[in-house]
């Protein structure tokens, strides 16, 4: 099983703050690098997936980089708006099914 | 596409009596997987079919736990008997393996609770 660190277990910042949360893995032995949002009472919805070292992937103010190498990924949030709130989970796969961390719970506060 | 189904979306039952959670995954999907999320331990693998064989389940707890695939459109987990620990939600999540993301995408959950 790939143990995957989410760090800092929660964040809280204000509207308009930009911010990044980091997960980190012992081992480049996996397939691929998953991120998920998660808003409270609904399911885990995917955000990126990356598979090679130096992988850049964005979505509006939602952006997330790869480095195997030293064994990290970041997210990051430009711009946090209220709406982001929600866990960020981070999973690594490295057959069919994913290893999840526990994820890192953003609160965006007006 | 409805995105995979989950039912029923909430269960109390008492400690000792059988309980079935249902999933339908995503049409076309030919992977699914069972979680528990718990505060505790966050999102668990309980187990995962492949063209709707058992590929692991080192995931489940112990034998009070089983899961069915019987047909590509439906799969049960049923727990038999329930206890107060089993109390947490239950997702399931289907993915197309082979050729794509492997992305999964998760139902809504099944929220149980062991009096």
């Amino acid at each position: 099983i790939l143990n995957v660190e989410q760090s800092p277990q929660s964040l809280h910042v204000q509207e308009g703050d930009s911010t990044n949360f980091t997960c980190s893995f012992p081992s480049s032995n996996f397939y691929a690098l998953h991120w998920y949002r998660w808003e409270t009472a609904k399911s885990p919805e995917a955000l990126f997936v990356m598979t090679l070292n130096g992988d850049e992937k964005k979505k509006g103010r939602i952006s997330a980089t790869l480095n195997t190498k030293e064994g990290y990924s970041y997210l990051y949030i430009k711009g946090s708006q209220p709406e982001d709130s929600a866990t960020y989970l981070c999973a690594l796969r490295s057959g069919y099914a994913l290893n999840f961390g526990k994820g890192t719970s953003l609160l965006v506060t007006p | 596409d409805a995105g995979v189904i989950q039912s029923p979306r909430h269960e109390v039952t008492e400690m000792g009596q059988e309980v079935t959670l249902r999933c339908k995954p995503i049409s076309g999907h030919n992977s699914l997987f069972w979680y528990r999320q718990t505060m505790m331990r966050g999102l668990e693998l309980l187990i995962y079919f492949n063209n709707n064989v058992p590929i692991d389940d080192s995931g489940m707890p112990e034998d009070r736990f089983s899961a069915k695939m019987p047909n590509a459109s439906f799969s049960t987990l049923k727990i038999q008997p329930s206890e107060p620990r089993d109390s947490a939600v239950y997702f399931c999540a289907s993915s197309l393996v082979g050729g794509g993301t492997y992305e999964q995408y998760f139902g809504p959950g099944t929220r149980l609770t062991v009096t």
